[in-house]
């Protein structure tokens, strides 16, 4: 089982502000990486897959990077909006075929 | 339409009672997961299914019982239940995306169980 760090775990931010987290995993053993967005009392809702060293994914003001060589991908949300008010979970995959193993997430509050 | 559904979205019910959770998908999706939430919040693989084929079968009591009667559905039965099984149980689904598995999850909108 991948071992999954994500920080910072909250951020609170102003609206317009942009910000950014990390999400680490073990850079031995790497298949792919998904980010998902996760509103409160709603389901996970799928961002981003990433697969390729320096893949950069972009979706409106989210985009996200990764480093497979280091182990890490970072999320950048740009002019933040209190509707990105949210957790952001990553969730690397050690191989095909295996279930996602989410980070304990990034829950980001913007005030506006 | 939905793509995942699951039912009951809420579930209230006396410990040692036995209890069922049923989940559906309309995507033509191969593999169908169980999450469940903790109480910090942390999402948690139970189980996978591809092709009604248990493929995974993380720690889980064996009073946890999934059941795939077919490719669309993915049942969970919970048996004796205890104070420590209330949770936020979350049904998804996927598909493999090309070669390799990549594949994004959709997700059902959770089951609130409450064991008093």
């Amino acid at each position: 089982i991948l071992n999954v760090e994500q920080s910072p775990q909250s951020l609170h931010v102003q609206e317009g502000d942009s910000t950014n987290f990390t999400c680490s995993f073990p850079s031995s053993n790497f298949y792919a990486l998904h980010w998902y967005r996760w509103e409160t009392a709603k389901s996970p809702e799928a961002l981003f897959v990433m697969t390729l060293n320096g893949d950069e994914k972009k979706k409106g003001r989210i985009s996200a990077t990764l480093n497979t060589k280091e182990g890490y991908s970072y999320l950048y949300i740009k002019g933040s909006q209190p509707e990105d008010s949210a957790t952001y979970l990553c969730a690397p995959l050690g191989q095909a075929g295996t279930a996602l193993i989410f980070g304990k997430g990034t829950t980001l509050s913007v005030s506006s | 339409d939905t793509a995942v559904s699951q039912t009951p979205k809420y579930l209230v019910t006396q410990m040692g009672n036995d209890k069922s959770i049923k989940c559906e998908q309309n995507l033509g999706h191969d593999t169908m997961y169980w999450y469940k939430q903790d109480s910090k919040k942390f999402l948690k693989i139970m189980f996978s299914y591809n092709n009604k084929e248990l493929i995974i079968n993380e720690t889980v009591p064996n009073r946890f019982s999934p059941k795939s009667p077919d490719k669309a559905h993915l049942n969970l039965h919970i048996n004796s239940l205890e104070l420590g099984d209330s949770a936020v149980y979350f049904c998804a689904s996927s598909h493999p995306e090309g070669p390799g598995v990549t594949d994004t999850q959709y997700f059902g909108p959770g089951t609130r169980l409450t064991v008093l």
